[in-house]
């Protein structure tokens, strides 16, 4: 399975903006690139996905490098609430099938007040 | 969207018993898969639940110890036979609509084994 790698551990202030990033410098063209992120005590949810193009919803933004190899999940305005391990995880699709999700470490958000 | 229920949310077993944990989808959804997460570690996917034939597992992860039942679209079973204390972890149902490419993630079981 195409890998992901991501930092074990990344720091943040309470309302300033968060930048986590993803390498998948093995990615395939038709790989997606996924984040979930799992709150404590919780299971995953969905943040956003892409493929080539930069992606925009209302939980995150992510930026996809021109050539696939990294990407980044930025979070605007980081709040207490946003605490939790980020997953960078490649989908991989094999003809019509939807393909699976295998996670990886993750990054462990901190966010102070 | 779609909301996933799992019971029992935790239990304490003995070793050499089995578990069976239900997953409900409050949706019908085209797949379902079981994932474990063990203490301070990963998710591990340990087999798609397929509707109407069987589940396709994961390298290491064997139908005698993890039977898998899916026989509708609203809902599967997980079974953890024979348990010893490895396999205390955290078992998670996950679903994917057939209209989006968004996974949804049960709550999880905790399953401690003594």
């Amino acid at each position: 399975d195409a890998k992901t790698t991501q930092p074990n551990s990344m720091e943040s202030n309470e309302e300033e903006p968060v930048h986590l990033p993803c390498n998948h410098s093995t990615i395939s063209g038709t790989d997606y690139i996924h984040w979930y992120r799992q709150l404590p005590s919780q299971g995953p949810e969905y943040v956003i996905h892409g493929l080539t193009s930069n992606v925009n919803n209302r939980m995150a933004s992510l930026a996809i490098a021109e050539d696939r190899k990294s990407s980044t999940l930025i979070l605007h305005r980081a709040t207490l609430r946003d605490a939790a391990v980020y997953y960078c995880i490649l989908r991989i699709v094999g003809g019509t099938s939807y393909g699976k999700l295998t996670f990886g470490q993750g990054t462990i958000l901190t966010v102070h007040p | 969207s779609a909301v996933i229920s799992q019971k029992p949310s935790r239990d304490i077993c003995q070793r050499g018993t089995s578990l069976t944990i239900q997953c409900q989808v409050d949706s019908q959804v085209t797949m379902m898969f079981w994932y474990r997460q063990q203490p301070g570690q990963s998710l591990t996917l340990i087999a798609t639940a397929n509707q109407g034939s069987e589940a396709t597992y994961e390298s290491g992860f064997v139908i005698d110890k993890f039977p898998i039942s899916r026989p509708n679209l609203t809902f599967s079973t997980l079974t953890v036979s024979n348990m010893s204390p490895e396999d205390s972890s955290i078992y998670l149902c996950s679903a994917l609509s057939g209209t989006s490419y968004e996974q949804y993630f049960g709550p999880g079981t905790r399953l401690t084994v003594t």
